[in-house]
Order: structure tokens, then sequence, then C-alpha cells
């Protein structure tokens, strides 16, 4: 069965900062991984996904992440944090065509002024 | 137009009490799910359907019955609400399982009193 850890439920950073948020996957098949943001009371976005192609993948918003096979980390990175990063985000991976979506446990980012 | 719509958004019951969320989607995907996600933002899968039928149910109480008239449809029936039963459940789609990213509704926050 696959599953992800993100590293650290809570992350602050300095409006213009780095934003590094760490997520580590398990697997048996090659996984399908993805990031998700979650503001206060919507639903989730799809921000980008890893689909076995290139292993720097580019979102929505300025996010990208690096499927790292030999970590087994998919690390979700944006060279400088904006006031409306501010949101819960959500890294899962999804295995073949037979298994659904698993989650992690979320990481709140707060942007500081 | 909504991809994913849900209703109620808001839903306050009693113990004991039968309510209904309905969720449609219009992007003409195959598979729909539901998701409740606890107090602490943890989502856990509840239940998929794949063009009509019900292809993952976990360990969820048979409270539960999702019910999906077609493959734009998925609602869920809980019966004798219990305060556990709070939470948000968010309804989504996706063209299937797999490498392929979910459309999640807005949510629907269940409060039993």
């Amino acid at each position: 069965a696959q599953s992800v850890t993100q590293l650290g439920s809570h992350v602050s950073v300095s409006e213009g900062a780095l934003v590094l948020l760490r997520c580590n996957y398990s697997s048996s098949v090659p996984p399908y991984l993805f990031w998700y943001v979650q503001y206060p009371n919507q639903g989730l976005q799809l921000l980008l996904k890893y689909t076995s192609a290139a292993t720097l993948v580019k979102g929505i918003n300025g996010f990208e992440a690096e499927f790292k096979k030999s970590e087994t980390s998919f690390h979700l990175t944006k060279p400088s944090a904006h006031m409306s990063d501010a949101a819960e985000y959500f890294c899962a991976v999804s295995g073949d065509r037979n298994n659904d979506m698993r989650f992690g446990a979320g990481t709140r980012l707060t942007v500081k002024p | 137009d909504t991809a994913v719509s849900q209703t109620p958004k808001y839903l306050v019951t009693q113990m004991g009490n039968d309510k209904s969320i309905k969720c449609e989607q219009n992007l003409g995907h195959d598979t729909m799910y539901w998701y409740k996600q606890d107090s602490k933002k943890f989502l856990k899968i509840m239940f998929s359907y794949n063009n009509k039928e019900l292809i993952i149910n976990e360990t969820v109480p048979n409270r539960f019955s999702p019910k999906s008239p077609d493959k734009a449809h998925l609602n869920l029936h809980i019966n004798s609400l219990e305060l556990g039963d709070s939470a948000v459940y968010f309804c989504a789609s996706s063209q299937g399982q797999g490498p392929y990213g979910y459309t999640f509704g807005s949510g629907t926050r269940l409060t039993v009193v």
C-alpha cells in the first residue's frame, strides 16, 4: 500500500523567503505523487503532479516539486513566499489503476509580513 | 459553472437524525469519491465509485450509504448520526485512478449536536 509522510505540521516563513514543504513516500510500485493546497473553508486544489515524466514538476502559483527516487521524496518549493500562499498543503500518492489516493497529514504554511 | 458542487455547505443536526449530502460533477469524469476531513485536517477516503459502481469501501460504519444514480452524481446518506460524525465531508471526481488528479468540491461541514 502507498503512503506519504509530511515532515512538519506547521511551517512559518517570512514574505519573500524560500518555501520548502517536505514529503516522503512509501510505495511498492512506481508512485504517482501530488501536491494539493487548501485555503480556509475551501476544498483542495491540485498544485502539481508527478506521473513518471520529468522529475522536476512545475505547478501553479510558482510552486515546483522534485521527485527523488533515491530519497523517496517529493518536496514542494517556491523561491519567494507571498502572503497569499498561507494555506494548508497536502502531499498525496496513488498507485496503479486500482488504488485510490492517500493523503499526508498536511502542513500548515504561515507567511509573516 | 462549479465543476464539483456539494450541497449543503453547512449542516447542523441532532444526534440520531438521518441526513444526506449531495454531490454533482460536470466534468464528465468517470470516478467519484467521498472523503472525510477531521478536526486535525486529516483526510480519509470513505467511498469510491467508477461509472456508478462501488469500487472502494473503506472501513466506514454501515450507517453511511453512498448512492450514485448516474456517473455525474454521488450522494452520501447518513443514518442515526453520532457526535463523532462531525467533520467536513468532501466530494471529488477524477478521470480515473492512478495518474489523474482529483477535483474537489468545497465541502460540507457537518455538525452533530
